[in-house]
């Protein structure tokens, strides 16, 4: 069955550091794959997207590229903020074997000091 | 315009008590789904509505737990006979219907079995 992989956390930064954080996948068809995150106290949103191989997702000074070779969608930002502490999700969903419901990593914990 | 909301927002329960959770998706959306988010599972898809299509069920981990979507709109989730692994956060999420769609998530009913 589909499945996602990410890097255990949590994962602790100082402000304006680089941000990694990766994600492999397992799946049959062509899976669509999503980042979300889950900022504290509040619900769970759409970060980025790419629904074929090689595209680019961005959002928020976030980035990540869906590469099928390595089966990877790893996330990265060049400078984070403390306002980027959260917990960040990523998820796949595969129209031929399960439809569009959603397959989630596990999480990771992202906190970012001053 | 509103987003998908969820009522209520918290419960407490006794073990063996059934228990309804609602959800209003966003209006136009025609695919349903819900999630559960526990420490233990992390996030796990439960079922998911589509139009008229009979709903994909394939996550229900057990017989006691049911869903429904009325007018193609509103849906409760049900559990009877709750038990303490019952306990976790219920994140209901809506999309027009594609698997590459973005889904949003409502901010979820937090469920505590005692």
């Amino acid at each position: 069955g589909n499945s996602v992989t990410q890097m255990e956390g949590p994962v602790t930064l100082s402000e304006e550091a680089f941000l990694t954080i990766n994600c492999t996948y397992t799946a049959t068809g062509y899976p669509s794959l999503f980042w979300y995150v889950q900022y504290p106290g509040e619900g769970l949103q759409l970060l980025l997207k790419a629904t074929k191989a090689d595209d680019k997702g961005s959002n928020k000074g976030f980035e990540a590229t869906y590469r099928k070779e390595t089966t990877s969608f790893h996330l990265e930002k060049g400078s984070v903020q403390v306002s980027d502490s959260a917990v960040y999700f990523c998820a796949l969903s595969d129209r031929e074997t399960s439809g569009s419901r959603l397959t989630f990593g596990e999480g990771t914990q992202l906190t970012v000091n001053p | 315009g509103a987003g998908v909301s969820q009522s209520p927002s918290n419960k407490v329960t006794e073990k063996g008590k059934d228990v309804e959770l609602r959800c209003d998706p966003i209006s136009g959306h025609t695919a349903l789904y819900w999630y559960r988010q526990s420490l233990g599972q992390g996030l796990e898809f439960l079922i998911y509505f589509q139009g008229n299509s009979a709903p994909d069920k394939s996550g229900l981990p057990s017989d006691r737990f049911s869903a429904e979507r009325t007018g193609g709109s509103v849906s409760t989730l049900t559990i009877q006979r709750t038990q303490q692994e019952d306990s976790a956060v219920y994140l209901c999420a809506s999309s027009f219907y594609h698997y590459t769609d973005t889904q949003y998530f409502g901010p979820g009913t937090r469920l505590t079995v005692l």
